[in-house]
């Protein structure tokens, strides 16, 4: 069975720019969420979609936003881009429930310029 | 989850030997353990989880320990191979769909 699979693997924008993260669950699962990485606060969490509702938030502004479609792929937005969203960016998937395990893509590289 | 007391950000280990990876987490209604392995240029990769109902649980060549008393969660690798050089989380979950990550230790491998 594939994995998690994430487009594009690396991005480079400058400021004040907007991006679009893509992210394929494993065959299967309904459930996609998004984590934001850096070196300074580690894995953050960003939002979780199952059914294409979003069921959990974390703390970002409201420049990040997702969405999820019918057949469970996912995409996130990131508007008005900052110098410190530059981060890899992580989608995992699980089947739903509230304790499965989240299978992790290999993430999407941000570099804001 | 978070990083205090037992926590060590760094773990350097003699191929062959025994590792073990401390984690203390923060919410006392966590129900769900994970340890995740990131190697460099991959996402977190699972390796083994724990319910909070158990005190352990083994895996091939890994053992997860919760206490709850104490919120501490420990991985230990044993025979340590060069393979396992890389960053280990642990993560806990509230049964609300996301999960709370620990800092990670970096373990490194010497020949």
């Amino acid at each position: 069975k594939a994995g998690v699979t994430q487009t594009p693997r690396y991005l480079i924008k400058t400021r004040g720019q907007q991006v679009t993260l893509s992210c394929s669950p494993i065959s299967g699962h309904r459930s996609v969420s998004w984590y934001q990485q850096t070196p300074g606060q580690g894995l953050q969490f960003l939002f979780e979609y199952f059914s294409e509702t979003q069921r959990n938030k974390g703390n970002f502004p409201g420049r990040f936003s997702g969405r999820q479609f019918s057949n469970s792929r996912s995409e996130m937005n990131v508007s008005t881009l900052e110098l410190g969203d530059s981060a890899l960016y992580l989608c995992a998937s699980s089947t739903g429930g509230p304790g499965d395990t989240q299978y992790f893509g290999p993430g999407t590289r941000l570099t804001v310029l | 989850g978070e990083s205090v007391g037992l926590h060590l950000p760094t773990l350097s280990v003699q191929e062959g030997d025994n590792s073990i990876i401390n984690c203390a987490y923060s919410n006392s209604a966590s129900d769900y353990f994970i340890w995740y392995k990131q190697e460099s240029g991959k996402g977190p990769q699972f390796i083994i989880d724990i319910r909070s109902n158990m005190d352990k649980r083994q895996g091939q060549r890994v053992t997860v320990l919760l206490n709850k008393t104490v919120k501490h969660l420990s991985l230990q690798i044993a025979a340590t191979q060069p393979g396992d050089s890389a960053v280990y989380f642990c993560a806990e979950n509230l049964s609300d769909y996301k999960l709370s990550f620990g800092a990670g230790t970096t373990v490194t491998v010497r020949a």
